[in-house]
Parts: structure tokens; C-alpha cells; sequence
């Protein structure tokens, strides 16, 4: 069965400082990958996805992604944040289990530094 | 385009009461999820339709938890009787397929007291 892990449970970044945010997954084939931004009292939107193709994909907002087979990494990254990124950050993952399932990470909350 | 529609937005009940939400997917969407979303954890999947028919419940409690999508559009999740680990926020998604991304709605808070 696939899972994804998110090492930190928090990250802390000043106003204009780059993010990047840690995502792991294991499966034994490539998933799809996800990444969905919560904000308090939201639902979650998706920033942006892979499913093939070239391995660095961009989202909206800014946000970029780099998939890494090697590593079963896909970390979020934003070279400039806003204090409006201010926001609970899940790494997703769908593979084919007995039937297609989509896992979600415990999520790392991020908090902006004005 | 109408996004994913859950109500009621904010639930509190007693423990041992039963409780429903429902949820409106985009339209022609054919995939509908149930997340519990217990605060500070990810999203768990509780079940998943594809049309009207159950393609995984395996981590729905199912001697208090069922849900439903009658006719393959909207659904409904109910639970009787509620625990006081219940409390949670309970989000609805869609998706076109099955690996397709999914859309979510802004979620139903419970707590059960």
C-alpha cells in the first residue's frame, strides 16, 4: 500500500525568503502526485499535480515541484513567500492499491515571518 | 463552473446522537470521496464511489459510519451514534476518473460533545 510522509510538522519562513517543503512517498511504481494547500476553516486546493512527463511542474500561486524517482520525493518549493502562503501544506499520492486510492501526508503547517 | 457543495457547514451534536452531511459534487464528476479530517492530521479516506457503486470503505467504521450515492451524483455520510472521537472536520471531494485530481468542498465540522 502506498503512504506519504511529510518530515515536518511546521516550518518557519520570513516574508521573501525561499520554502521548501518535504514530501515522500512509497510505492512501487510511479503515483501520481499531488500537492493541496489548506487555509483556516477551507477546504483544500490543489497547487499542483504530476503525472508524467518533464519532472519539474509548476502550480498556481508560484509554487513549483520537483519529482525525483531516486529519492520518491516531491518537494514543494517557492523561491519568494508572501504572507499570504501562510496555510497548511499536504503532499497527496494516488497509486492503484486493490483499487485507486488517493493518500494524504499529515501536512506541515507553514507560518510566514513578516 | 459550481464547485463541490457539502452542508451543514458546522455540526454539534451529543454523543450518541446520529448525524448526517451531505455533499454535491461538480457535475459530471464520476469519482466522490469522504475524507475525515480529525484537527492536526491529514485527510483520512473514509470511502470512495465511482458512480453509485463503493470502490474502497476499508477505513469507514462501519458499525457507526454509512454513506450513499443513490443515484451517482450527490451523496450522503451518516453516523450513528457518534463518539466523542468523531469530532472532526468531514470533507467531500470529486473527480472526473479516478486519477484525475480531485476537488474538495469546504468541508462540514463536527463536534460531538
Amino acid at each position: 500500500a502506498q503512504s506519504v510522509t511529510q518530515p515536518d510538522i511546521h516550518i518557519t519562513v520570513s516574508e521573501g525568503a525561499s520554502l521548501e517543503l518535504r514530501c515522500n512517498y512509497s510505492y512501487g511504481a510511479t503515483p501520481y502526485l499531488f500537492w493541496y494547500v489548506q487555509s483556516p476553516g477551507q477546504g483544500l486546493q490543489l497547487l499542483l499535480k504530476y503525472f508524467s512527463g518533464d519532472t519539474l511542474v509548476q502550480g498556481i500561486k508560484g509554487f513549483e515541484a520537483e519529482f525525483k524517482r531516486s529519492q520518491s520525493s516531491f518537494n514543494l518549493r517557492k523561491p519568494s513567500v508572501h504572507w499570504s502562503d501562510a496555510a497548511e501544506y499536504f503532499c497527496a499520492v494516488g497509486a492503484m492499491d486493490s483499487s485507486y486510492k488517493l493518500i494524504f501526508g499529515s501536512g506541515t503547517r507553514l507560518l510566514v515571518r513578516p | 463552473e459550481a464547485g463541490v457543495a457539502q452542508s451543514p457547514r458546522y455540526k454539534i451534536i451529543e454523543k450518541r446522537q446520529s448525524v448526517a452531511f451531505w455533499c454535491n459534487p461538480i457535475s459530471g464528476h464520476a469519482t466522490l470521496y469522504w475524507y475525515q479530517q480529525i484537527l492536526g492530521q491529514g485527510p483520512k479516506l473514509l470511502i470512495q464511489f465511482q458512480n453509485n457503486g463503493v470502490v474502497d470503505d476499508s477505513q469507514l467504521p462501519k458499525d457507526r459510519f454509512s454513506a450513499e450515492r443513490l443515484k451517482g451524483v450527490d451523496s450522503t455520510l451518516k453516523i450513528q451514534p457518534a463518539k466523542l472521537e468523531d469530532s472532526a472536520v468531514y470533507l467531500c471531494a470529486s473527480s472526473f476518473g479516478m486519477t484525475t485530481e480531485a476537488f474538495f468542498g469546504q468541508g462540514t465540522r463536527l463536534t460531538v460533545v
